[in-house]
């Protein structure tokens, strides 16, 4: 199994800060790496996928990078509904496999 | 708009068969693979398999001899059994519809359903 490591595990910031996730593969995804927000209590939503593919519906603020065994999620300034729980995945290979998660919290 | 949804029994005994039905309205299971996914409470995701409309499947190892994905295309339907539960198979269980053919994640997701293992 590709195992994901994301990085870090949980960061505070404050509205209108940019913010970066890493996302690092055990082996080389290529590029279907893709990005989830999840709120609590809610399912999780495509926000990024191939990478750096913004999902149709979000907003540009969200964008994504890398390729092979990096890989980023960055959020160029802060919204108050942004704070939430980011998830990545991996779709190049069975069995699929998810990130243990980033919780953004509130400074 | 595309809506799925999860329905199935909450609470499972030991041992017994989880069954869960997801509901897809709003477009036609057809040309679509169809995933089921699950979360423990408190924890991240795990990938259990995914189902063409055609039928074929491809199962999560770690789940594999457990595991029973199904479609029902005159139903818009999909079906996920799980066999010999235990306490470590409670989770909210997902059922998802993967974008761009195969490769480019989880467009569309049910709100989920809580399964509770439990004696």
């Amino acid at each position: 199994d590709i195992q994901m490591t994301q990085s870090p595990s949980s960061l505070s910031a404050s509205v209108g800060d940019r913010v970066t996730i890493t996302c690092r593969a055990s082996q080389s995804v290529t590029s279907y790496l893709n990005w989830y927000q999840q709120k609590p209590g809610k399912a999780p939503k495509l926000l990024i996928y191939a990478a750096s593919s913004l999902q149709s519906g979000v907003p540009s603020r969200f964008s994504g990078g890398g390729s092979g065994t990096d890989f980023t999620l960055t959020i160029s300034s802060l919204q108050p509904e942004d704070f939430s729980t980011y998830y990545c995945q991996q779709s190049d290979s069975t069995p699929w496999t998810f990130g243990q998660g980033t919780k953004v919290e509130i400074k | 708009q595309v809506q799925l949804q999860e329905s199935g029994p909450g609470l499972v005994k030991p041992s017994e068969t989880l069954s869960l039905t997801c509901t897809v309205s709003g477009g036609s299971i057809s040309t679509y693979y169809w995933s089921w996914i699950r979360q423990p409470p408190g924890k991240g995701l795990e990938w259990i398999g995914w189902i063409y409309y055609s039928g074929s499947t491809n199962y999560n190892p770690s789940l594999k001899s457990r595991v029973t994905i199904s479609v029902d295309t005159s139903k818009n339907q999909l079906s996920l059994k799980l066999s010999s539960v235990s306490a470590a198979d409670t989770a909210l269980y997902y059922c998802a519809r993967v974008q761009g053919g195969y490769t480019y994640g989880f467009e569309y997701w049910g709100q989920g359903t809580l399964v509770t293992v439990s004696s």
